[in-house]
């Protein structure tokens, strides 16, 4: 089974700094994706990023950019001109390629960007 | 635009009771997911469904059950609510065979047992 650790339960960040979310994760699979999801107040979770293990590149949309490493299993977030909105929980999460595989997640991460 | 709605945003039940949490999409996805999310310990599968009328258990179904009737909508079922089941649940769902694997989550029900 796969797990996903996220050992930082609390973060807090000045706005317009960058701040860097750590996810680690177990498994012997050696295709799958790797996600970075967002949980503002709202509750509804957003996508953040997405990584392809078989991609050597590091994924980055806009402010957000990812530090994969497929062989020490690590696979942080890193988000740059930190914004108020960015408040909210990140939860890293895995999900082995193919069909019908489910999405396993870790414990969250709260991060809170100061004004 | 892609929606995954439940049909409560809040709920309040009494232990022993049966409840029923629904979720339908309008996306026409072949996979629907329960979750229930707790404070430090993250987002946990409870149930999942490939198919109409097919189940498969997550990490944690035990107290629940699942109904899946029809493509469209998803069934989580508490057959006798207990108070160690207060907690978020969160459904989504995603296209079999899709090119780029994600899921789409609905914006949860917070279950309170009492």
């Amino acid at each position: 089974a796969q797990t996903v650790t996220q050992s930082q339960p609390e973060m807090s960040v000045q706005e317009a700094e960058t701040v860097t979310l750590s996810c680690t994760y177990d498994t012997s699979e050696n295709n799958y994706y790797l996600f970075w999801y967002k949980q503002p107040p709202s509750r509804q979770m957003i996508l953040v990023i997405r990584q392809e293990a078989y991609k050597q590149q590091n994924a980055t949309e806009n402010r957000f950019s990812v530090n994969f490493q497929k062989a020490a299993k690590s696979f942080s977030l890193k988000i740059s001109d930190s914004q108020l909105g960015d408040t909210a929980m990140y939860f890293c999460a895995f999900m082995k390629h193919g069909n019908n595989n489910d999405m396993r997640f870790g414990a969250g991460t709260r991060l809170t960007v100061k004004p | 635009d892609v929606k995954v709605t439940q049909s409560s945003r809040y709920l309040v039940k009494r232990t022993g009771e049966k409840v029923f949490l629904e979720c339908v999409q309008d996306m026409d996805h072949e996979n629907m997911f329960w979750y229930r999310q707790d404070p430090g310990l993250g987002l946990r599968l409870i149930y999942f469904s490939y198919d109409v009328k097919m189940k498969e258990k997550g990490d944690i179904p035990e107290g629940y059950s699942v109904s899946r009737e029809k493509k469209e909508r998803f069934s989580l079922i508490l057959e006798s609510a207990s108070t160690n089941q207060t907690s978020m649940y969160l459904c989504a769902s995603s296209p079999r065979g899709q090119k780029d694997e994600k899921l789409f989550f609905g914006s949860g029900t917070q279950l309170s047992v009492l």
